[in-house]
């Protein structure tokens, strides 16, 4: 199965710029996805990375370099709502079929003035 | 528009009083999905259908069944709920499995096991 490692917890000033980590282990690398979770509530999609490199979208990035196994999550102008956890999931061919998504316990972000 | 929805948002049962719990969508996904999340934990996957096809995770208890009579719907029965089971339950659904395809997430509905 995969090992994945994320930070537990962060802190970070309004406006700034952060970078959340994650590591993880597995047979057959079939992508990563970043998710956004409130707390309460549900994940919400943020990124997807199956080739190295860097997806921009807005404020958020995220970085992928498979050879690594190793991505980063980086959010700019940071704001008080991006309070939140962040959540590493991966697919990996081993594992249902390469169609299951296992998540990181994330990293809580919080977000201060 | 809400685009999966789960009901109800909380639940609260006696241990051992048989649950289920709702999840529809509006958006035509093959794929149905629901996770077991507890406090501090990640989501975990319970098991997932592709269309009727179902599909289980081997370390999923006996204890949690599912059904998805049509597309729209999927339903998760916790037969005999323990006190391990108190959880936020959380559905999903994909248009297909693999590539970008992303998984869309209810609000969740949280289990209380009394």
């Amino acid at each position: 199965g995969q090992n994945i490692d994320q930070p537990t917890e962060m802190t970070a000033t309004e406006g700034a710029i952060v970078q959340i980590n994650c590591t993880y282990q597995t047979s057959g690398f079939n992508g990563l996805f970043w998710y956004q979770q409130h707390a309460g509530e549900a994940p919400t999609f943020l990124s997807y990375n199956v080739l190295d490199g860097l997806e921009e979208k807005g404020r958020f990035s995220s970085f992928l370099s498979r050879s690594k196994g190793y991505s980063y999550l980086l959010l700019k102008e940071l704001q008080m709502k991006d309070s939140a956890s962040y959540l590493c999931a991966v697919r990996d061919w081993a594992t249902g079929g390469g169609n299951k998504l296992t998540f990181g316990t994330g990293t809580q972000l919080k977000v201060e003035l | 528009d809400a685009m999966v929805i789960q009901n109800p948002r909380y639940q609260v049962t006696q241990f051992g009083k048989p649950v289920t719990l709702s999840c529809s969508q509006t958006l035509n996904h093959n794929v149905m999905y629901w996770y077991q999340q507890k406090s501090s934990q990640a989501p975990k996957l319970l098991f997932h259908y592709y269309d009727k096809d179902f599909n289980n995770e081997a370390d999923t208890p006996d204890n949690f069944q599912s059904r998805r009579p049509n597309t729209s719907f999927c339903f998760l029965d916790i037969r005999s709920p323990g006190l391990g089971d108190a959880a936020m339950y959380l559905c999903a659904t994909s248009r297909e499995t693999g590539g970008n395809n992303e998984q869309f997430f209810g609000p969740g509905t949280r289990l209380t096991v009394l």
